[in-house]
């Protein structure tokens, strides 16, 4: 079936540091999501792009959408001790007959102060 | 708003015993998962409902069953539990089948069965 690969499993970085993730895939999607989840709580979306190409911002975190549509990265800028939880990336193919959501396996973000 | 309310939080079961985990959402959508989160694995879904009365199978629905009597609630029911559904579970709902505003997760049911 459809799954995605998501990197890297886990990163550890300094306060202040920039951070960066991806997801590949080798399906195509037509929209690509990130989630974050903190412990104990279910994953709280954070970014959603629809479009080829498409780069989103919110707040520090910025997204993009693959040209390819089979890949999407995460970037938080400038990271500060509540960017801390496991990030997850989903993708789906809205309209579809499969239109449900799937997920990669996260990444697990820890800052030292 | 309370969102999507699930319970129990924690809840230890016996090999063989059965159990429902509520879910309950306040925000009129349409659509219901529920998935499992086992640690480094990410979330497979298990079944969703597109609308009451309407379910269907999703990633791993092995040992699972599920009901929509009402747009609100989508009860997950485990009748003989196995070691192998020790997971958290979470029920999820969003307005449309398309996430054009992404899920809306519940906070979790962290089972354990022994």
């Amino acid at each position: 079936g459809q799954q995605l690969n998501q990197s890297p499993q886990s990163m550890f970085i300094q306060e202040g540091e920039d951070v960066s993730m991806n997801c590949t895939s080798s399906s195509i999607f037509n929209t690509w999501l990130w989630y974050k989840q903190d412990p104990g709580e279910g994953p709280v979306l954070l970014i959603a792009l629809y479009k080829a190409g498409e780069l989103t911002s919110n707040g520090r975190l910025t997204a993009q959408f693959g040209i390819t549509r089979k890949d999407s990265f995460l970037n938080i800028s400038a990271s500060i001790p509540s960017d801390v939880g496991i990030y997850f990336c989903a993708a789906t193919n809205y309209g579809g007959s499969q239109g449900n959501l799937i997920f990669g396996k996260g990444t697990k973000l820890s800052v030292k102060p | 708003n309370a969102g999507v309310t699930q319970t129990p939080k924690f809840r230890i079961l016996k090999i063989g015993q059965s159990m429902t985990l509520q879910c309950t959402q306040d925000m009129n959508h349409n659509y219901m998962y529920w998935y499992r989160q086992d640690p480094g694995m990410g979330l497979k879904l298990i079944y969703y409902s597109v609308g009451a009365g309407i379910t269907d199978k999703g990633e791993v629905p092995n040992g699972y069953n599920v009901s929509r009597s009402t747009t609100e609630d989508f009860p997950l029911r485990l009748e003989l539990a196995a070691p192998s559904q020790t997971s958290v579970y979470f029920c999820a709902s969003s307005y449309s089948r398309g996430p054009l505003d992404g899920y809306t997760f519940g906070s979790g049911t962290r089972l354990t069965v022994v």
